[in-house]
């Protein structure tokens, strides 16, 4: 099977940065998303990388590394509707193989 | 208005009793897919479609059916075979496979 590890949970406070990581042992590789979801609510696309880096989207961002099998979801300037699941999924031909997610609370 | 579409919202299967999810589509999508998602595991996929008239198992099809008559359309029948049902249910759509999948809404079935 997959293993793809991301923690369960985490606290910040408003204003505050969060990364969230994920490392993935696969059979194989076609790049890696996060998501984000609501309690409740479906999944939304936040970010995907194919290639070594970092890719900035505003007040988020998200890095890989391919050799070690890691990728960080970083969110800048918390607030209080970033509240979420934050899910590190990973492509391997044409279907994703999903961690468990990581609930990220803020507090005032 | 594009997007997409599932229903009912919520749904209750009786024991013994075969229940059918819709999904529905207007983007014009090939893929198509759903994932179970259950308290503290992630999404796992139950069967997915790159074309019309053409499915294959995901991770968890057993006591799952599909079928891909249309493109717009990938509806769900949750089988009386299926011992454990009740879960949150994810339909999601991608223009070709090799591209980001979009979530429906999502349908909670729960077992009465």
């Amino acid at each position: 099977g997959q293993n793809i590890d991301q923690p369960t949970e985490m606290t910040a406070t408003e204003g505050a940065i969060v990364q969230i990581n994920c490392t993935y042992q696969t059979s194989g590789f076609n790049g890696l998303f996060w998501y984000q979801q609501h309690a409740g609510e479906a999944p939304t696309f936040l970010s995907y990388n194919v290639l070594d880096g970092l890719e900035e989207k505003g007040r988020f961002s998200s890095f890989l590394s391919r050799s070690k099998g890691y990728s960080y979801l970083l969110l800048k300037e918390l607030q209080m509707k970033d509240s979420a699941s934050y899910l590190c999924a990973v492509r391997i031909d044409y279907k994703l193989s999903f961690g468990a997610g990581t609930t990220v609370t803020v507090r005032a | 208005d594009g997007g997409i579409t599932q229903s009912p919202k919520y749904l209750f299967r009786k024991e013994g009793q075969n229940v059918t999810l819709s999904c529905e589509q207007n983007l014009n999508h090939d893929a198509m897919y759903w994932y179970r998602q259950d308290p503290g595991q992630g999404l796992r996929l139950i069967y997915y479609s790159q074309i019309v008239n053409d499915f294959q198992k995901g991770d968890i099809a057993e006591g799952y059916s599909v079928s891909r008559e249309k493109k717009e359309s990938f509806p769900l029948t949750v089988t009386s075979a299926q011992k454990n049902p009740t879960a949150f249910y994810l339909c999601a759509t991608a223009g070709q496979p090799q591209e980001t999948q979009y979530f429906g809404p999502g349908t909670r079935l729960l077992v009465l």
